[in-house]
């Protein structure tokens, strides 16, 4: 198995610009999570969908922020418009989900950095 | 609600010495619980993981854990470290009711130096 893909690896954008990040989760799994990681703030979670579905968005820090799972093996991340403070590395991550071992996978991350 | 905490921010050690990362969480629930591990510029990957069963739990890398219940800790260690082992550390734990969704602890930087 390829593992979870996601693209860009890296991305840089001007402030006001839409970014869009991508992820393909491993085949078979039902959860996928997307996360960010910065020096200050640690490994944050944004926001998980079991079986497509958006579960618990808590983490998205505004309404900049939104994403997608249109399929079972697609989801995008999408901010608009971009400020300097989203720099960051943004992680997906993808489980067996719910009565699975729950060990979570992740891609490579996506480092964003908006200027 | 869980909550995991890592007690060192830091870890630093020769190397071939031992190293414990020591890891506590608290739920009022059965939880699985998990150490992954952080190469810079990579993702996470995981190192171990308890279920259920033996409280001594073996990873890869030579790394184990132990699950002990009354203390609600899930310390990990190596009897011997290399460099190749600098890195960082996330303990985490999930609720089996919760739908997949893991609490990470803040991580703990090993360095190991020559």
């Amino acid at each position: 198995d390829a593992g979870v893909i996601q693209s860009p690896r890296h991305e840089v954008t001007e402030m006001g610009q839409e970014v869009t990040l991508r992820c393909k989760p491993i085949s078979g799994h039902n959860s996928l999570f997307w996360y960010r990681q910065t020096m200050m703030r640690g490994l944050e979670l944004l926001i998980y969908f079991n079986n497509n579905v958006p579960i618990d968005d808590s983490g998205m820090p505004e309404d900049r922020f939104s994403a997608k799972m249109p399929n079972a093996s697609f989801s995008t991340l999408k901010i608009q418009p971009s400020e300097p403070r989203d720099s960051a590395v943004y992680f997906c991550a993808s489980s067996p989900g719910v009565g699975g071992p729950r060990e979570q996978y992740f891609g490579p991350g996506t480092r964003l950095t908006v200027t | 609600a869980q909550s995991v905490t890592q007690l060192d921010s830091q870890v630093p050690v020769f190397e071939e010495a031992p190293v414990e990362l020591r890891c506590n969480y608290s739920s009022s629930v059965s939880v699985y619980l998990f150490w992954y591990v952080q190469y810079p510029n990579q993702g996470l990957q995981l190192l171990l993981k308890y279920l259920s069963g033996s409280t001594l739990v073996k990873g890869i890398n030579g790394f184990e854990a132990e699950f002990n219940k009354s203390q609600t800790s899930f310390h990990l260690r190596k009897p011997s470290v290399h460099i190749s082992d600098t890195a960082e550390y996330f303990c985490a734990v999930s609720d089996p009711t919760n739908a997949g969704k893991s609490t990470f602890g803040d991580g703990t930087t090993l360095t190991v130096k020559p």
